[in-house]
């Protein structure tokens, strides 16, 4: 069965500051891999995917992710936190778009 | 309207009501989910419709009740709820329901059940 573990519940980055956010996943196969983000009281939205190719994938709002299989992660990203970025991110894993399977998110805080 | 649009946003319903949600995708999308998101859980998948056929339905309680009368609409009718239902229902789409596509959702009803 697949499954998806985001370690951190709870990351707090000064602005400007560089952000990792780490997933790690269980599969029996290459997996589709997700990154999402949710800010309060919206609905999820898709930052990037990776289905094959170059491991090191680019989303949107400079956030960036690299698949890395040796070490079962997908692993997020970004060189420099803007206020805007606090929200819930979360890191899934499927074969399917809606057989995704989601880890429990990771809660970013941004202090000024 | 772009997008996908769910109503009502909040939703606050006695165990003895009736009440449905409603999602509305403009995208052409083919493939439709409701996902259950609660505090302190990960999102739970309830039902995926493709092509207005329900291909799943992750062993969800009969209290909730899907209809997709087309691809554009899906509801989740509503009926002697408890009050560990009280969540944040969300309704994705997606261009089909096969592997690899992007789900983009609806900003969520919140449901509060008394």
């Amino acid at each position: 069965a697949q499954s998806v573990t985001q370690p951190d519940i709870h990351i707090t980055v000064s602005e400007g500051a560089s952000l990792e956010l780490r997933c790690n996943y269980s599969y029996g196969a290459t997996p589709y891999l997700f990154w999402y983000v949710q800010s309060p009281g919206q609905g999820l939205q898709l930052l990037l995917k990776y289905f094959s190719g170059d491991t090191l994938v680019q989303g949107i709002k400079g956030f960036e992710a690299e698949f890395k299989r040796s070490q079962s992660s997908f692993n997020l990203r970004k060189p420099s936190v803007h206020w805007s970025d606090a929200a819930e991110y979360f890191c899934a894993v499927g074969r399917g778009a809606g057989k995704s399977t989601f880890g429990d998110g990771t809660t970013l805080t941004v202090k000024p | 309207e772009t997008g996908v649009t769910q109503t009502p946003r909040h939703l606050v319903m006695g165990m003895t009501n009736k009440k449905s949600l409603k999602c509305e995708q403009h995208l052409g999308h083919n493939a439709m989910y409701w996902y259950k998101q609660s505090a302190k859980k990960p999102l739970e998948l309830m039902f995926v419709y493709s092509l207005e056929e329900r291909v799943e339905n992750n062993s969800v309680p009969s209290r909730f009740s899907p209809e997709c009368p087309n691809s554009s609409h899906l509801f989740l009718h509503l009926h002697t709820l408890q009050p560990e239902d009280s969540a944040l229902y969300l309704c994705a789409s997606s261009q089909d329901s096969r592997a690899g596509g992007e789900l983009f959702f609806g900003e969520g009803s919140r449901l509060t059940v008394l």
